[in-house]
């Protein structure tokens, strides 16, 4: 079956240290998304691409940064420079971007940075 | 950028009682998602709409563009349904950028 992978589920770092969280589909999809979730908050977006090599920053995107060599992956990684990492992280891809048809979710990664 | 404001925040409900979470927005928009968060984390998209109502198994959501609102019903409700439900809209014009988020309901149905 299609979907998004996202790996790991948890995940925990020492403060100063980079990291990447994975994100995985199988989907075809062209569009693919990086959002943050805090308590009490909606969903944030971090950054976002539209096609393969091509990549927008989003609302909240300074301390990260993305790529986008393969369709199918878009790794997100959190450096130094985030100022409050620790956070619930959720990847998503769409057929068109913009999100309007098919928009689909992956399981997410929790990071806690200690 | 666009306001989506859910309501309640916080439901808690017996089983067996008729749900409804509210959605409502302030601009234009082109397409409104319901979604569904459960305590793992990972997010199921329930229904897209852009007009009229939707209905999948016990659950109904339906929207009304002049009014900018949306509803999301659970009919029969289980300890099964309790999550967090999101409402997220496409903006109309709107970029690249995806969906506009609200910030969720968190509903518990105690058996």
């Amino acid at each position: 079956d299609g979907g998004i992978t996202q790996s790991p589920k948890y995940l925990f770092r020492k403060e100063g240290q980079n990291v990447t969280l994975s994100c995985e589909q199988n989907l075809n999809h062209d569009a693919m998304y990086w959002y943050r979730q805090d308590p009490g908050q909606g969903l944030r977006l971090i950054y976002y691409s539209q096609i393969v090599n091509d990549f927008q920053k989003g609302d909240i995107a300074e301390g990260y940064s993305v790529s986008r060599e393969k369709k199918e992956s878009f790794p997100l990684t959190v450096t130094s420079a985030q100022k409050n990492p620790t956070a619930f992280y959720l990847c998503a891809s769409s057929i068109v971007p913009g999100g309007g048809v098919g928009y689909t979710f992956g399981s997410g990664t929790r990071l806690t940075v200690v | 950028k666009n306001e989506v404001e859910q309501s309640p925040q916080n439901l808690t409900a017996q089983e067996g009682e008729f749900i409804t979470i509210n959605c409502s927005y302030s601009v234009g928009i082109s397409a409104l998602h319901w979604l569904q968060q459960h305590p793992g984390g990972g997010i199921v998209s329930l229904f897209m709409l852009s007009s009229g109502k939707k209905k999948h198994g016990r659950l109904i959501a339906t929207i009304n563009i002049q009014e900018k609102h949306s509803s999301l019903h659970i009919t029969a409700s289980h300890p099964r349904d309790s999550a967090v439900y999101i409402c997220a809209v496409r903006l109309v014009g709107g970029g690249a950028d995806g969906l506009t988020f609200g910030k969720g309901t968190h509903l518990i149905i105690q058996p």
